[in-house]
């Protein structure tokens, strides 16, 4: 069974830019986080998608945004780029059966904004 | 709201010792308790899981948990650390209805050799 698949692994922008990160979930899952993991703050949570609608979101600023297809692939986007957006971020999916609490993360996408 | 705690940053042991990583957390009903682990460069990693019943949960790579409610503690063990265990090391915790779980901040276990 194929694990959760972020791409791209690593990339370095500029501040202003925008950035789309894509993340594919085990088969079968239909819910998908992602998270933002920095030195300083370890593990932020930015959303969570289920069949394509957005059912939780953490606190981060509209800049973030992120949706999920039919197949419950999803994407993220940061808008104009800001120095401490630098991060690692980590998409996650579960199960929605019984014992739907365990994550299953990617390796993630690591943002590097200069 | 539901929170946790690890207040080590490191913990540095010695290959063959036994090892401790420690979590308390805090949340409103009954926890749900986890503990991931991060090799560089990796996504997180679960290692084992506690919902209910007996209080020492048996994990992945030898490793256990005990589940401490009157110390709201769910430190992580191993009885004899290897090196390649060296990793960054989380506990979450959920409460009942929610599947977002809290993630403590990380403590980073340095095994010498």
């Amino acid at each position: 069974k194929a694990g959760v698949t972020q791409t791209p692994r690593y990339l370095i922008k500029t501040r202003g830019q925008q950035v789309t990160l894509s993340c594919s979930p085990i088969s079968g899952h239909r819910s998908v986080s992602w998270y933002q993991q920095t030195p300083g703050q370890g593990l932020q949570f930015l959303f969570e998608y289920f069949s394509e609608t957005q059912r939780n979101k953490g606190n981060f600023p509209g800049r973030f945004s992120g949706r999920q297809f039919s197949n419950s692939r999803s994407e993220m986007n940061v808008s104009t780029l800001e120095l401490g957006d630098s991060a690692l971020y980590l998409c996650a999916s579960r199960t929605t059966d019984s014992g739907a609490n365990v994550l299953t993360f990617g390796a993630g996408s690591r943002l590097t904004v200069l | 709201a539901q929170s946790v705690a690890q207040p080590e940053d490191q913990v540095n042991v010695a290959e063959g010792n036994p090892l401790t990583v420690k979590c308390t957390y805090s949340v409103s009903g009954n926890p749900y308790l986890f503990w991931y682990v991060q090799y560089p460069n990796r996504g997180l990693q679960f290692l084992l899981k506690y919902i209910t019943g007996d209080n020492l949960v048996k994990g992945s790579y030898g490793f256990e948990a005990e589940f401490n409610k009157s110390q709201t503690s769910f430190h992580l063990k191993k009885p004899s650390a290897l090196v390649s265990d060296s990793a960054l090391y989380f506990c979450a915790c959920l409460s009942g209805g929610s599947y977002i779980p809290t993630f403590g901040r990380g403590t980073s276990l340095i095994v010498h050799p």
